[in-house]
């Protein structure tokens, strides 16, 4: 079955340094999403990319990168410049606007600052 | 500006209630769509709908029920007879038009409500 993998679960990062989250799907979708998730304040978009070799800054791109060289792959790295990065973090992907099918989350991976 | 609001925070429910969660939308967008959400303990977002800004039908599904109203900009979600497997966070979210064509947009989250139903 398609669907989008996230790797690692969880994620423990030591101070100054940058971490690398990966997202890779199967679903042939052109677009690729990251959020973060804090408690109590939903999901908010970090960066976003409609297609390969293109990406683009969300709401609160401040300390992370990304990169989109393949199409089933989004990877995101938190960097030292992340002052707050412990959360929840998910990634996403979109299918063509008719399809009926909503947007397609990963099981997400939980960043902790040690 | 896009912007979702869920005024509800948590919600607690005993079994077998009815239970409706509410969600009030802002865009200037002719075309848009409106999704809800559900979130388990285990973190996974679970796709449970999707409507366009041009379809106001209600629309069943077993147990859930949704009410889009485009006069008050409101998809409000209804489980009748709620389960215990019911209780999770649910999140209703909004999306442009896709600006060309191959993705909808952005998805702008509202911040959840918290469901949780009792035996």
């Amino acid at each position: 079955d398609g669907g989008i993998t996230q790797s690692p679960k969880y994620l423990f990062r030591k101070e100054g340094q940058n971490v690398t989250l990966s997202c890779e799907q199967n679903l042939n979708h052109d677009a690729m999403y990251w959020y973060r998730q804090d408690p109590g304040q939903g999901l908010r978009l970090i960066y976003y990319s409609q297609i390969v070799n293109d990406f683009q800054k969300g709401d609160i791109a401040e300390g992370y990168s990304v990169s989109r060289e393949k199409k089933e792959s989004f990877p995101l790295t938190v960097t030292s410049a992340q002052k707050n990065p412990t959360a929840f973090y998910l990634c996403a992907s979109s299918p063509p606007p008719g399809r009926s099918k909503g947007y397609t989350f990963g099981s997400g991976t939980r960043l902790t600052v040690v | 500006a896009q912007k979702v609001t869920q005024a509800q925070t948590e919600i607690s429910v005993v079994e077998k209630e009815d239970v409706t969660l509410d969600c009030v939308y802002e865009t200037r967008d002719t075309t848009y769509y409106l999704f809800w959400y559900k979130q388990p303990p285990s973190g996974e977002l679970v796709f449970l709908i999707r409507r366009n800004s041009f379809d106001e039908q209600n629309e069943i599904s077993g147990r859930y029920s949704w009410n889009f109203q485009k006069s008050t900009s409101s998809f409000n979600f209804t489980i009748t007879a709620s389960q215990v497997v019911d209780s999770a966070v649910y999140f209703c979210a909004l999306s442009e038009a896709a600006l060309y064509g191959g993705s909808q947009g952005n998805l702008i989250f509202g911040k959840g409500t918290k469901l949780s139903v009792k035996p």
